[in-house]
């Protein structure tokens, strides 16, 4: 299953609100994960089952879609939200597939 | 706390063998599948590797297979991932993973948790 997300970069300013589009090539169900990667830092799991939030993940963030089209919207964008964000399929494996990623800049 | 602590990455000659380690600690190793994916430079997430529990059961990805090996000592709460046959393209962050959660008999097949990753450079 090949994962697009789009757009491949996003500049936002904090305080915005901001959403990622992932597309699954064929339909997942809702067995989408996104995940977080900031230098220096081991990736997050942010969201899994599509809309589920981690436990620690914070509110302003959320998880939408089943089958083919997920969207991760972040509301109200603090300055540690800027990084890149992964989708990452589980529905059909293997192999497990991930989106390119978005990188969050700062406006 | 969930750990995960990679090791072993460097520079390597295409053509030979390197063998990356992984020490985890913070929850019971032997009662999770664990996972390796590699991140090249300025490109995304690619799955490499992942174990079942004991051991017995094994998948990587065509890119890797026949040349990568995964293992595991629930013992010593250590992960492995042997690669021979090294080639330019296999240049990445290495990243240790737990693989999947189980609820209520069902098992979620995301990536829970990582490692800060190791570096590989495969080049003359």
């Amino acid at each position: 299953v090949q994962m697009t997300q789009s757009p491949s970069y996003l500049a936002a300013s904090p305080g915005e609100s901001v959403s990622i589009s992932c597309k699954a090539s064929k339909s997942i169900s809702n067995n989408l994960a996104w995940y977080q990667e900031k230098p220096g830092k081991a990736n997050k799991l942010l969201i899994h089952s599509g809309s589920t939030l981690q436990s620690g993940t914070p509110s302003r963030f959320s998880g939408s879609g089943s089958g083919t089209d997920f969207t991760l919207t972040i509301r109200s964008l603090e300055s540690e939200d800027f990084a890149v964000y992964y989708c990452q399929q589980y529905n059909e494996y293997p192999p497990w597939t991930f989106g390119g990623g978005t990188k969050l800049e700062l406006k | 706390e969930v750990q995960l602590v990679e090791s072993g990455g460097g520079l390597v000659q295409p053509g030979r063998s390197l063998k990356l380690s992984c020490a985890a600690s913070g929850f019971t190793f032997s009662n999770y599948y664990m996972a390796w994916v590699r991140q090249a430079p300025k490109k995304g997430l690619e799955w490499v590797a992942t174990i079942s529990t004991s051991g017995s059961r094994t998948y990587y990805p065509d890119s890797v297979k026949g040349r990568f090996t995964i293992s595991r000592d629930n013992a010593k709460s250590s992960l492995y991932l042997q690669m021979n046959s090294l080639k330019s393209e296999d240049t990445a962050t290495y990243y240790c993973a737990r693989h999947g959660v189980t609820i209520a008999a069902i098992s979620y097949w995301y990536f829970d948790f990582w490692g800060p990753g190791t570096m590989v450079t495969v080049s003359s």
